[in-house]
C-alpha cells in the first residue's frame, strides 16, 4: 500500500479556507485517495475519496494532481469544530482494502 | 443516522486481567474492522471480518488477542492477560460490500491497564 506524507501541524483562521495537503508519490493505479478526520475522543468520521477526478461534497473539496502524485483537501469556510486530526489514505480497491493511518495533521482553526 | 455502537465507552483494569470489547456495526454491514489506537499515532488495523469470516489477522497479536464475529453481526474483541502496553483506544468500524465504500467509526474504547 503506498505511503503518504502529510504535515503534522496547521493553522487556519474562522472563516477562511482550509487547504491540506497531502503527498503519496507512490501511489499505484488501482488506488484511491480517501480523507478522515478524527476530532478530539472520537472516532474518525470519514469526508471525501476519489481517484483521479476532483471531488466535491458537502463537507469539502478534493483536488487530486493529474499524475495522482498528490492531492489537497479544502475545507472553503473552516469554523472552530473543524479543529480535528485530517488523514490522508491511499487504499486499494481489490484484496482486503485495508487503510493504512499516518500520524495525519492536525488542524487548529483559530478565532 | 445509523451508527456503530461500541461497549464499553471506557474500560480500567489491572494487568493480567481479562477485558472485552462489543461492537454492533450498522445494520446491512458484511465487513467489520477492529483497530487500536495508541495515543498521538493513528489506528492500526487488528483484525478484519467478512461476515463471520476473518479476511485480515495479520497485526492482531494472537497470543493475547482474539476477535469473533459468530454470526456474522456483532463482534467481540477479547485480551487475557492484559499488559500495561495494551493501553490504547480500541475503534470498531464497518463498511459496506463495495470495494470503494467508506469506513465508519464507532466511538472507540479506551482502554487503560494499571
Amino acid at each position: 500500500d503506498a505511503k503518504t506524507t502529510q504535515p503534522p501541524s496547521m493553522d487556519c483562521a474562522e472563516g477562511r479556507a482550509a487547504n491540506l495537503p497531502c503527498n503519496h508519490s507512490t501511489i499505484s493505479g488501482n488506488e484511491y485517495v480517501y480523507w478522515y478526520r478524527q476530532i478530539h475522543s472520537q472516532g474518525p468520521q470519514y469526508i471525501i475519496h476519489g481517484l483521479k477526478n476532483n471531488e466535491t461534497n458537502e463537507m469539502a473539496s478534493l483536488i487530486i494532481t493529474e499524475d495522482r502524485k498528490s492531492s489537497t483537501l479544502i475545507l472553503p469556510h473552516a469554523t472552530l469544530r473543524d479543529t480535528a486530526v485530517y488523514y490522508c489514505i491511499v487504499r486499494r480497491t481489490s484484496g482486503t482494502y485495508k487503510y493504512i493511518f499516518g500520524t495525519g495533521t492536525r488542524l487548529k482553526v483559530l478565532a | 443516522e445509523a451508527e456503530v455502537a461500541q461497549s464499553p465507552r471506557y474500560k480500567i483494569t489491572e494487568k493480567s486481567q481479562a477485558v472485552a470489547f462489543w461492537c454492533d456495526p450498522i445494520s446491512g454491514h458484511a465487513t467489520l474492522y477492529w483497530y487500536r489506537q495508541i495515543l498521538g499515532q493513528g489506528p492500526e488495523l487488528l483484525v478484519q471480518f467478512q461476515d463471520e469470516s476473518v479476511v485480515d489477522d495479520s497485526q492482531l497479536p494472537k497470543d493475547r488477542f482474539s476477535a469473533e464475529r459468530l454470526k456474522g453481526v456483532d463482534s467481540t474483541l477479547k485480551i487475557q492477560p492484559a499488559e500495561l502496553g495494551d493501553s490504547a483506544m480500541y475503534l470498531c468500524a464497518s463498511s459496506g460490500d463495495r470495494q470503494y465504500n467508506e469506513q465508519f467509526f464507532g466511538p472507540g474504547t479506551r482502554l487503560t491497564v494499571l
